[in-house]
């Protein structure tokens, strides 16, 4: 089965800094990485996936993520935080059914615990 | 293209009660997902449907069911509510796989 870590519970950072957030998996294939940002009492917006080919992601408000297969990793990143981008992020994986004639579809996400991101000013 | 959309936003129930949950998919999707994100906890998946069928379940009792109608729309279904199915409820919306676009979600207290 699959799963999902991310390694801290809470980051703090500066307006204008830098930013990576941890998200490593355990998945016996190929997997298919996601991440997503939540904020407070709502539902999630996803940031970014990966499904295959380039492991560098470019996503959404100005996100990226590398996918690294010999670390099981699959690490978000932003260049300069804004105040804005305070929320909580979770990293997931998907597992994706092969096309086949009978045009099941199952398919179901697993989440991390999701790391909150404060912005200081 | 429309979102995701979950009804109701709130919802305040006794335990022992029964509770049912909307959520109309985005345009075009067949394939709904349900989710339930405890506090301070990642979401966890419940079930799926696809055309209208049941098509992949977590580890939830048989008191969590589910309908999907045919124009996509779905349901969640909770039987006699236990204290910890306090949660915000997920719905996802996918034309194929896991689910990418989710509603805001149902906020649910059980008391």
């Amino acid at each position: 089965a699959q799963s999902v870590t991310q390694p801290d519970i809470h980051i703090t950072v500066s307006e204008g800094a830098s930013l990576e957030l941890r998200c490593n998996y355990s998945y016996g294939a190929t997997p298919y990485l996601f991440w997503y940002v939540q904020s407070p009492g709502q539902g999630l917006q996803l940031l970014l996936k990966y499904f295959s080919g380039d492991t560098l992601v470019q996503g959404i408000k100005g996100f990226e993520a590398e996918f690294k297969r010999s670390q099981s990793s699959f690490n978000l990143r932003k260049p300069s935080v804004h105040w804005s981008d305070a929320a909580e992020y979770f990293c997931a994986v998907g597992v994706l059914p092969p096309r086949d004639a009978g045009g099941t579809s199952y398919g179901k996400l697993t989440f991390g615990q999701g790391t909150i991101l404060t912005v200081h000013p | 293209e429309t979102g995701v959309t979950q009804s109701p936003t709130h919802l305040i129930k006794t335990r022992g009660q029964q509770v049912t949950l909307r959520c109309s998919s985005q345009s075009g999707h067949n394939t709904v997902s349900w989710y339930q994100q405890a506090l301070g906890q990642g979401p966890q998946f419940i079930f799926q449907y696809y055309r209208e069928e049941e098509n992949g379940r977590g580890n939830f009792p048989p008191r969590f069911s589910g309908l999907q109608f045919p124009n996509y729309s779905s349901e969640l279904n909770v039987n006699a509510l236990e204290l910890d199915d306090s949660a915000l409820y997920l719905c996802a919306s996918s034309l194929y796989g896991p689910g990418y676009t989710f509603g805001s979600g149902t906020r649910l207290t059980v008391v």
